[in-house]
């Protein structure tokens, strides 16, 4: 099955900053690619996500970026606020299952917090 | 509107007993997951319904977990005898066949 590896596992960066977290994953079939944002007591939220047939995407501070031979793709959070501290999921779904469900197999996360 | 909700936010059991966790997905969104997240780690996938169905339930660890999900809305997840171990953040999603995943808050169920 897929296998999905994230790093870092904690980043601390300055307001401001940009802040950049890697995945990699093992199954060449998957094709969409999203990024989960959890704040404490709280379920994950959709923030961006990303399909095999672009290479990059933007959604105003937040980009992600897809290497599909490399198999990894990373999120990019420019001019950080305290807001953006928090914990961040990437996740894969392997080819479409006989059942037709997107069974998203998902990193471990990365605690970012932002320094004021 | 309103998004995907789970309850109860937080149970505490004693080992042995049987739990019910709850969930409730956006309108008219046909597809819904339970994923399990242990604490420090990620989410583990645990069973997949369309509809009332539940075509994928590789990811239930036991034959003491158990779903349903009826009139394609609200689903139950039941985990019979507890044991410490099932300690964790249970989530639900819902999705239209998008891929798009909305989560609720989950219920933080604790076994003593």
């Amino acid at each position: 099955g897929e296998n999905v590896e994230q790093h870092p596992s904690t980043l601390s960066v300055q307001e401001g900053d940009s802040a950049v977290i890697k995945c990699t994953y093992s199954d060449s079939a998957s094709n969409y690619f999203p990024w989960y944002k959890q704040e404490l007591g709280k379920g994950p939220q959709l923030i961006i996500d990303i399909r095999s047939n672009v290479g990059e995407k933007k959604d105003q501070r937040i980009a992600v970026t897809l290497n599909k031979t490399a198999k990894h793709f990373s999120l990019h959070i420019t001019e950080t606020q305290p807001e953006d501290s928090a914990v961040y999921f990437c996740a894969a779904t392997p080819t479409i299952s006989n059942f037709g469900n997107e069974k998203l197999t998902f990193g471990t996360g990365t605690r970012l917090t932002i320094i004021p | 509107g309103a998004g995907v909700s789970q309850s109860p936010s937080n149970k505490v059991t004693e080992k042995g007993k049987d739990v019910e966790l709850r969930c409730d997905p956006i309108s008219g969104h046909t597809a819904l997951y339970w994923y399990r997240q242990s604490l420090g780690q990620g989410l583990e996938f645990l069973i997949y319904f369309q509809g009332n169905s539940a075509p994928d339930k590789s990811g239930l660890p036991s034959d003491r977990f158990s779903a349903e999900r009826t009139g394609g809305s609200v689903s139950t997840l039941t985990i019979q005898r507890t044991q410490q171990e099932d300690s964790a953040v249970y989530l639900c999603a819902s999705s239209l066949r998008s891929r798009e995943q909305y989560f609720g808050p989950g219920t933080r169920l604790t076994v003593t």
